[in-house]
C-alpha cells in the first residue's frame, strides 16, 4: 500500500526567504509523485509531478522539487518565497497506470512581510 | 478553454436527505475523479469514471454513488445524509488517454461545500 508522510501542517517563512516544503512517501513499486496547491476556496492545481525521469523536477512559479529514492522523499523547495506563494500544499503518490493518487495530510505555508 | 466547473458551491442539507453534486470537466476530457476533503481525513478518493463506466473507486460506503454522461459530464450522489459528510467535494478532470490516474495531470474544480446539519 502506498501512502505520503507531510512534516509539519504548518511551515512559516518570511518574504524572500527559502521554502522546503517535506514529504515522505511509502510505495512498493516505483513511484509517481506529485505536488499540489489550493488557495483559498479554490481547488488543487499541480505544481509539479515526477513520473520516473529526471530526479530534479521544476514545476510552475519557480517551485522544484527532488526526487531521492534512499531517503523516500519528495521535497518542494523555491529559493524565494512571495506573499502570494502562502496556501496549502499537498504531496500525493501513485503508483502509475490506472492507479489512484493517495494524498499527504497538507502543509499550509504562511508567508510574512 | 474552460476549467472544470462544479455546480452548486454551496450546499446545506439536513441528515437523512440525499444530494446530487455536478460536475463539468474541461472539453475533451473523458476521465472525471470525485475526492472529498475534510479537515480530519484530508483528501481522500471517491471514484473515477471514464467514458461513463467506473474505472476506481475509493472505499466509500454505498451511500456515495456517481454516474458520468455521454457528454463526459459526471454527477455524485450521496443519499442518507450524515453529519459527517459535511466536506468539500472536489471534481478533477483529466484527459484519461495518457494512461490512469497515476500519471495523469488532473485539473480540479473549486468544488462544492457540502454542510449537513
Amino acid at each position: 500500500a502506498q501512502s505520503v508522510t507531510q512534516l509539519g501542517s504548518h511551515v512559516s517563512v518570511s518574504e524572500g526567504a527559502l521554502v522546503l516544503l517535506r514529504c515522505n512517501y511509502s510505495s512498493s513499486v516505483p513511484p509517481y509523485l506529485f505536488w499540489y496547491v489550493q488557495y483559498p476556496n479554490q481547488g488543487l492545481q499541480l505544481l509539479l509531478k515526477y513520473t520516473s525521469a529526471a530526479t530534479l523536477v521544476k514545476g510552475i512559479n519557480g517551485f522544484e522539487a527532488e526526487f531521492k529514492k534512499s531517503e523516500t522523499s519528495f521535497h518542494l523547495t523555491k529559493p524565494s518565497a512571495h506573499m502570494s506563494d502562502a496556501a496549502e500544499y499537498f504531496c500525493a503518490v501513485s503508483e502509475g497506470g490506472y492507479s489512484t493518487l493517495t494524498f499527504g495530510k497538507g502543509t499550509m505555508l504562511l508567508v510574512s512581510p | 478553454k474552460a476549467g472544470v466547473t462544479q455546480t452548486p458551491r454551496y450546499l446545506i442539507k439536513t441528515r437523512g436527505q440525499q444530494v446530487t453534486l455536478s460536475c463539468s470537466p474541461i472539453s475533451g476530457h473523458r476521465s472525471v475523479s470525485w475526492y472529498q476533503q475534510t479537515p480530519g481525513q484530508g483528501l481522500q478518493f471517491l471514484f473515477e469514471y471514464f467514458s461513463e463506466t467506473q474505472r476506481n473507486k475509493g472505499n466509500f460506503p454505498g451511500r456515495f454513488s456517481g454516474r458520468q454522461f455521454s457528454n463526459s459530464r459526471s454527477e455524485m450522489n450521496v443519499s442518507t445524509l450524515e453529519l459527517g459528510d459535511s466536506a468539500l467535494y472536489l471534481c478533477a478532470s483529466s484527459t484519461g488517454l495518457a494512461g490512469g490516474l497515476g500519471t495523469d495531470t488532473q485539473y480540479f474544480g473549486p468544488g462544492t461545500r457540502l454542510t449537513v446539519l
